[in-house]
């Protein structure tokens, strides 16, 4: 069974910190995806990772996808109160379906 | 990217009755969708792979005759909640996929609440 471990869970900072999410396994994936979510909406795609030791960068955001493909991680630089919200790493898991596998998210919270 | 729509974004019902939520893929089709469920504070975890004109496949734990799927066309499935009772209370999202199997988009979601 293919697991997505992510930390921390909850994370609390001022505005102007940057803070980093971790988002690890023991398998291979052959992508994974960011998402970010709103209370009482569904999930909404940030950027996927799909080459290993690949970086991407969304403004602020700075995500990273391991060499081995098994781990990313989501780097925020001078975090914003409206970067507020559920973070969520996903992977898509074995055999041809397409369902995702989703880490149990990191909810950021950013006080001004 | 394609647009997945999710009917009704918030249902309350009395315990015991069944609730029905749509999930519709607007400008593509989708042999396959996906059920989730998330409970406050927690992850989005997978119920049921929905396939088009076939049985639904569903995850160890959930009550296959208690979640009723269906998907009769290639831009519809829908979830029916049979005999809701308060702990069925959750918010479900579906997904379709691409082309791709890189590619997923997320309906609205649906908060459900049994009382």
């Amino acid at each position: 069974t293919q697991l997505l471990e992510q930390s921390p869970q909850f994370l609390s900072i001022q505005e102007g910190e940057n803070l980093t999410v971790y988002c690890n396994s023991s398998s291979v994936f052959s992508s994974l995806q960011w998402y970010r979510q709103e209370p009482g909406e569904g999930p909404v795609l940030l950027v996927t990772v799909v080459t290993g030791g690949e970086v991407k960068k969304l403004k602020r955001l700075t995500f990273q996808f391991g060499d081995a493909r098994k781990d990313s991680s989501l780097h925020i630089t001078a975090a914003q109160p409206g970067d507020t919200g559920l973070y969520l790493c996903a992977g898509f898991g074995g055999g041809s379906q397409g369902n995702l596998i989703f880490g149990k998210g990191t909810k950021l919270s950013v006080k001004p | 990217g394609a647009v997945v729509s999710q009917h009704p974004s918030w249902v309350i019902c009395k315990s015991g009755t069944s609730v029905k939520i749509e999930c519709r893929s607007l400008d593509f089709q989708a042999t396959t969708m996906f059920w989730y469920r998330q409970f406050p504070k927690q992850s989005l975890m997978l119920m049921a792979t929905s396939n088009e004109g076939s049985k639904a496949t569903y995850e160890q734990g959930v009550e296959k005759d208690k979640f009723l799927i269906n998907h009769a066309s290639l831009t519809l499935s829908t979830l029916t909640v049979t005999s809701a009772h308060p702990e069925d209370s959750s918010f479900y999202i579906c997904s379709a996929g691409g082309l791709k199997n890189t590619e997923a988009f997320f309906g609205q979601g649906t908060r459900l609440t049994v009382v």
